[in-house]
C-alpha cells in the first residue's frame, strides 16, 4: 500500500516570499503520478500541479513548481512570489499508474498562511 | 456541465436514518470517485466507477455504505442507518478526456448526523 507524508502541519510566510512545502511517499510502484491540490477556506479541492514519475523534468505552472526526486521519493511544492490568495490547505497526493485513472492517496495536508 | 456538481451541499440527519448523496460528473468523464474527508485531514478513498462498473470498493468502511452509477453518469452514495461517526465531507471527483489521470472534485456534501 502507498502512503503519503506531509511533515509540516502549518507554515506561514509574508506576501511575496517564496515557500516550499514538503511531501514524501512510500511505494513499490515504478510508474505513478503525483499531484498537489489546494483547498482554500471555501473547501473546494483545486488541482495545482501534476508530475508524471517517468518524466525527469520538474513540472511548472506559473508561480508553482515542484522538485521531484524519484530515488528519494520526495515531491515538494515551491510557491514563488506568494500571494494572499495562496492561503489554503495543500494536499500532496499519489496515484499509481494503471488502466485509466486510479484512486488518489492523500497526505495529511499543510496549512499555509500568507501574511500581508 | 462545466464542473462536477454534488447535492445536497449540506445534509443534517438523525442517527439511524438513511441518506443518499448525489454526484453529477463532468460531461463525458468515464471515471467517477467518492472520497470522505474529516475536518483537518486529507480525503480518503471510498469507491470508484469506470462507466457503470464499480471497479474498487475497498474503501467503503462497512456494509452500510453503498454506491451506484447505473447509467454511467450520475452516481449516488447511500449510507444506511447513519451513525454520528459518519459525519464528514463527502467528495466526488471525475476523470476522463485527454488528461485521464487528473481528477476534478465537486464542492462536496457536508453530512452531519445528530
Amino acid at each position: 500500500a502507498q502512503t503519503v507524508t506531509q511533515s509540516q502541519p502549518e507554515m506561514s510566510v509574508q506576501e511575496a516570499e517564496t515557500v516550499t512545502l514538503s511531501c514524501t511517499y512510500d511505494t513499490s510502484e515504478n510508474n505513478y503520478y503525483l499531484f498537489w491540490y489546494k483547498q482554500p477556506p471555501s473547501r473546494q479541492m483545486i488541482l495545482v500541479i501534476r508530475q508524471e514519475a517517468y518524466k525527469q523534468q520538474n513540472a511548472t505552472e506559473n508561480r508553482f513548481s515542484v522538485n521531484f526526486q524519484k530515488a528519494a521519493k520526495s515531491f515538494s511544492l515551491k510557491i514563488s512570489d506568494s500571494q494572499l490568495g495562496d492561503t489554503a490547505m495543500y494536499f500532496c497526493a499519489f496515484m499509481k499508474q494503471g488502466r485509466g485513472a486510479q484512486k488518489l492517496v492523500f497526505g495529511q495536508g499543510t496549512r499555509l498562511t500568507i501574511n500581508p | 456541465g462545466a464542473g462536477v456538481s454534488q447535492s445536497p451541499r449540506y445534509k443534517v440527519t438523525k442517527r439511524g436514518q438513511d441518506v443518499a448523496l448525489r454526484c453529477d460528473p463532468i460531461s463525458g468523464h468515464v471515471s467517477l470517485y467518492w472520497y470522505r474527508q474529516a475536518l483537518g485531514q486529507g480525503p480518503e478513498f471510498l469507491t470508484y466507477f469506470n462507466y457503470e462498473a464499480q471497479q474498487d470498493k475497498s474503501g467503503l468502511p462497512n456494509d452500510r455504505f453503498s454506491a451506484e452509477r447505473p447509467e454511467g453518469s450520475i452516481s449516488t452514495l447511500t449510507i444506511q442507518r447513519t451513525e454520528q461517526r459518519d459525519s464528514a465531507m463527502y467528495r466526488c471527483a471525475s476523470a476522463g478526456g485527454g488528461s485521464f489521470y487528473e481528477q476534478y472534485f465537486g464542492p462536496g456534501t457536508r453530512l452531519t448526523v445528530t
